[in-house]
């Protein structure tokens, strides 16, 4: 079956670190750039980061750079969100997604994981 | 940076009706604009890539039209699944980024 599964989300302090990993299965990894996409809350989606299929380019949305890195293992067809230095308004869902092609766009999304930063 | 708005916020429509929902650009993104459908609990889906091209097994109600900066997606008789949230997607070719307008709420009259 094609599919992500993400974990590793939770309840961190403001300034904690959280990792998070999406197992993909069902598809050449390798072959596929991945994304991080989250939402707050009620709110709508924001693209986080997004790893090319090699892993030699990596990009981020300005709001985390500097705080998050985006991994893969393609021995292990995971993809994986360092995140540190984290802050309230990190609160949110976060989801893994394939990225089509060269289309830019998001064909296979796991089910998400909520991360809540607070005290 | 290049912004997405969608109309309208909120559609109130019945089974059966047909519904159009806008996506406009804050600048020419050409055909690389994509909707999702996102309902309550769930990961959004893929519905329609490159403004117009639906992936494998997206039912043929779903169409989408447009370029430069005014898209639509249009559902051409709605079924009780398709009330959900729209939202529309483009990409930046450099630096590479993504943005996703604000949603289209789709809710049953």
């Amino acid at each position: 079956e094609v599919q992500l599964v993400e974990s590793g989300g939770g309840l961190v302090q403001p300034g904690g670190s959280l990792r998070l990993s999406c197992a993909a299965s069902g598809f050449t990894f390798s072959g596929f750039a991945m994304s991080w996409v989250r939402q707050a809350p009620g709110t709508g989606l924001e693209w986080v980061s997004l790893i090319t299929n090699s892993g030699a380019s990596i990009y981020y949305t300005d709001s985390v750079r500097g705080r998050f890195t985006i991994s893969r293992d393609n021995s292990q067809n995971t993809l994986s969100l360092q995140m540190n230095s984290l802050r309230a308004d990190d609160t949110a869902t976060y989801y893994c997604a394939k990225v089509r092609g060269s289309y830019g766009v998001f064909d296979l999304w796991g089910q998400g994981t909520m991360v809540t930063v607070s005290s | 940076d290049i912004v997405l708005t969608q109309s309208p916020a909120t559609l109130s429509l019945s089974p059966g009706d047909r519904a159009t929902l806008s996506c406009r650009a804050s600048q020419s993104v050409g055909t690389f604009l994509a909707w999702y459908q996102q309902k309550p609990g769930q990961a959004p889906r893929l519905l329609i890539y490159d403004a117009s091209s639906r992936p494998t097994g997206i039912p043929a109600r779903f169409s989408g039209s447009g370029s430069g900066t005014d898209f639509t997606l249009t559902i051409s008789s709605l079924e009780p699944e398709d009330f959900a949230v729209y939202y529309c997607q483009q990409r930046s070719n450099w630096p590479p980024s993504f943005t996703f307008g604000p949603g289209t709420k789709l809710d049953i009259k």
